[in-house]
C-alpha cells in the first residue's frame, strides 16, 4: 500500500477563495481522522469518521470548515472562504480501529492563505 | 484541555548519548502512543503501550508508563544524527476514539 495520500501537498490561496484538501486514507482502515498544525496550537483535530460517517466534528473551528467522506477511499477537507488565520499544515490520518490501533498520516497539505 | 505536554520542548545532546522526553496527561487512558515527526514531514508511529503495561521496549526505545502519575518517558539510547525530529506522546482517553497529542520535544542530535 502507498500509504496515506494527501493532495496538494502546497497550497497558496488568496484571502477569501475556496481551498479544498484531499485525502486517500489505507485500504482496509475504517476510520479517518483530519487535524490541522500550527506553530501556536500544535496538533489539533478537526473531525473524525467511522465508516464513512463524521463521528466527532467539535474540532472543526468554524463553519466555513466543512469534511465529507463520499466513499472509504476519499476524503475532503473544505474551506470557504479561507482567511489568513487557515495557514497551517492539514493532515488525514486513518487507522484500523481508532483509539486502540496506530494511526497513519499523510504527507500533510501546507496551506497558505494571503 | 485534554491535550498533553512534553518535557522539554526542546533537547539538544550529541551523537552517542541517550535522549529522555517526558509526557504528562490528564484524563484516564486506554494507551498512550508515540509519535515522530521529521521536519516537514507527518507522523510516523513509534511505539504504543496499554494502560496496564508499565514498561516498553523497541530496539533502541524505551517508554515507561505511570498511570498514577498521568506521565510517560521515551528514552533513546545511543542516539543517532537521523533522530533529529520532534517526538509527540498522544493518549488515547478510555472510552474514546480519538487520540489527544501533546505539544511535542524538539530533539537535535549533533554529530
Amino acid at each position: 500500500d502507498a500509504g496515506v495520500i494527501q493532495s496538494p501537498r502546497h497550497e497558496v490561496t488568496e484571502m477569501g477563495q475556496e481551498v479544498t484538501l484531499r485525502c486517500k486514507p489505507i485500504s482496509g482502515h475504517d476510520y479517518l481522522f483530519w487535524y490541522r498544525q500550527t506553530m501556536m496550537r500544535g496538533l489539533e483535530l478537526l473531525i473524525y469518521f467511522n465508516n464513512n460517517v463524521p463521528i466527532d466534528d467539535s474540532g472543526m473551528p468554524e463553519d466555513r470548515f466543512s469534511a465529507k467522506m463520499p466513499n472509504a477511499s476519499f476524503s475532503t477537507l473544505k474551506i470557504q472562504p479561507s482567511e489568513p488565520r487557515d495557514s497551517a499544515v492539514y493532515f488525514c490520518a486513518s487507522s484500523l480501529l481508532a483509539g486502540v490501533s496506530e494511526q497513519f498520516f499523510g504527507p500533510g497539505t501546507r496551506l497558505t492563505v494571503l | 484541555s485534554q491535550q498533553g505536554e512534553e518535557d522539554p520542548q526542546a533537547l539538544s545532546i550529541q551523537e552517542g548519548e541517550n535522549a529522555t522526553m517526558n509526557c504528562s496527561y490528564k484524563t484516564s487512558i486506554n494507551n498512550l502512543q508515540w509519535y515522530r515527526q521529521n521536519s516537514g514531514r507527518g507522523l510516523v508511529h513509534l511505539i504504543l503501550i496499554r494502560s496496564n503495561e508499565r514498561e516498553k521496549h523497541s530496539g533502541r526505545l524505551r517508554v515507561t508508563l505511570d498511570t498514577s502519575k498521568k506521565s510517560s518517558s521515551l528514552l533513546i539510547t545511543a542516539s543517532r544524527a537521523a533522530d533529529t525530529a520532534s517526538y509527540f506522546c498522544a493518549t488515547a482517553v478510555r472510552g474514546g476514539n480519538q487520540f489527544y497529542f501533546g505539544t511535542g520535544t524538539s530533539l537535535t542530535v549533533i554529530p
